[in-house]
């Protein structure tokens, strides 16, 4: 396995349902994101962690909950969620979490969510 | 505020050469990123520029204007492959961790 990797790639759920997104990255990299793609939006960063410590949590609702047990593993439990939270869930990795160049983000194929 | 603009859709000649462009207004600003996405896929990394000036990288060149918020996307020689959509990005939050996105554009290659 290479690059990052996302599971599954769709889903569907009730409103009642509990799921967990996962995401694995084979590159090394320190810094971990949640991002949501909406279509014709642009994309919304959710959560980073950086060092498995979550470092930026933007006023995301508690519905999504994020894990990081190590810099290579990314979860995104799901519970009671809506339907305008359908969407393409993105994971993204990067070696420090900075600023730069060397800060390019590595992207996973992603999950299609459908909440019915 | 912070925001990132760039046209929803456009549409190319297969072999003629586009330009997306990307206009910035954000707090501060540590370099602009451009990332391709094909239909059902991740975004996959373009360019990066930080200084004035044009970046060139085989028929994809990218340049910015720090002074007028502004970059723009060139791709040369354009193959039916293209048709993506072009996301511009920002380093120029609050946090180093943030990228401020644009909502992508759409480009379409007819042939």
């Amino acid at each position: 396995e290479t690059g990052v990797t996302q599971t599954p790639r769709h889903l569907v759920m009730g409103m009642t349902n509990k799921k967990s997104l996962k995401c694995e990255q084979h590159l090394g990299h320190n810094a971990m994101y949640w991002y949501k793609q909406s279509a014709k939006k642009p994309l919304e960063l959710m959560f980073v962690y950086n060092f498995k410590e979550q470092t930026e949590n933007n006023s995301v609702p508690s519905r999504f909950s994020p894990e990081c047990p190590n810099s290579s593993h990314l979860f995104l439990h799901l519970h009671t969620l809506q339907p305008e939270d359908s969407a393409l869930y993105l994971c993204a990795s990067s070696p420090w979490g900075g600023g730069g160049p060397q800060e390019t983000q590595y992207f996973g194929p992603g999950t299609r969510l459908l909440v019915l | 505020g912070q925001n990132i603009d760039q046209p929803t859709e456009m549409t190319a000649t297969e072999g003629a050469i586009v330009q997306i462009n990307c206009t910035y207004q954000t707090s501060g600003f540590n370099g602009l990123f451009w990332y391709q996405q094909h239909a059902g896929e991740a975004p996959t990394f373009l360019s990066y520029n930080v200084l004035d000036g044009l970046e060139e990288k085989g028929r994809f060149s990218s340049f910015l204007s720090r002074s007028k918020g502004y970059s723009y996307l060139l791709l040369k020689e354009l193959q039916m492959k293209d048709s993506a959509s072009y996301l511009c990005a920002v380093n120029g939050g609050d946090s180093n961790y943030q990228l401020i996105w644009g909502a992508g554009t759409k480009l379409i290659i007819k042939p």
